[in-house]
């Protein structure tokens, strides 16, 4: 069965430093993988997601995140954090079928 | 497109009590899916639907009634609210099993006293 762990349900960071919000799998075959943001009071947002091909994945507002398959990994970066980050971010799971299975959420603090 | 609206956005229920919460998507997605979040579990499948007459259990299906009568709608039931059922719902819908992206409603707070 396929399962999503996020290590630290809160992460604080200072603005203009690194972001790093980790997320380990377990998933029986291949998986597709895929990173989620909820801001305040407001529906999930995809931010960027890993099917097939590239293990390095692009998504939007500057975030990216690497798939390593050794390490059963699809850790989410930033390079420099903006205030406008802060929000709570998911790591979720597919097998290819119609669940996507969510981790417990990592809410993201940009300090000043 | 509206996109996935969801009806009510809060609710207070007393225990016994039902109520449907309503999900309607204008985007023609043969997927639908309800899922509640609760703080330090993320977001857990309750039901989820792959077509018109097509329905299953997700991850934590007890407690709750789906139908999907039409493309469109989704409903949730509750028949019997329980406190445990306290909890924010959020339907999401994807065009079919090879779309990535799942689109989320804004949600619903549900509290039962």
């Amino acid at each position: 069965a396929q399962s999503v762990t996020q290590l630290g349900s809160h992460v604080s960071v200072s603005e203009g430093a690194l972001v790093l919000l980790r997320c380990n799998y377990s998933s029986s075959v291949p998986p597709y993988l895929f990173w989620y943001v909820q801001y305040p009071n407001q529906g999930l947002q995809l931010l960027l997601k890993y099917t097939t091909g590239a293990t390095l994945v692009k998504g939007i507002n500057g975030f990216e995140a690497e798939f390593k398959k050794s390490e059963t990994s699809f850790h989410l970066t930033k390079p420099s954090a903006h205030m406008s980050d802060a929000a709570e971010y998911f790591c979720a799971v597919s097998e290819g079928s119609y669940k996507l299975i969510f981790g417990s959420g990592t809410r993201l603090l940009v300090r000043p | 497109n509206a996109g996935v609206t969801q009806t009510p956005k809060f609710q207070v229920l007393k225990t016994g009590q039902s109520m449907t919460l309503q999900c309607a998507q204008d985007m023609n997605h043969e997927y639908m899916s309800w899922y509640r979040q609760d703080p330090g579990m993320g977001l857990r499948l309750i039901h989820y639907s792959v077509g018109a007459g097509i329905t299953d259990q997700g991850e934590v299906p007890n407690g709750y009634n789906v139908s999907r009568s039409t493309t469109e709608d989704f409903p949730l039931r509750l028949l019997s609210a329980a406190p445990s059922q306290t909890s924010v719902y959020f339907c999401a819908s994807r065009f079919d099993r090879s779309a990535e992206k799942l689109f989320f409603g804004s949600g619903t707070q549900l509290s039962v006293l």
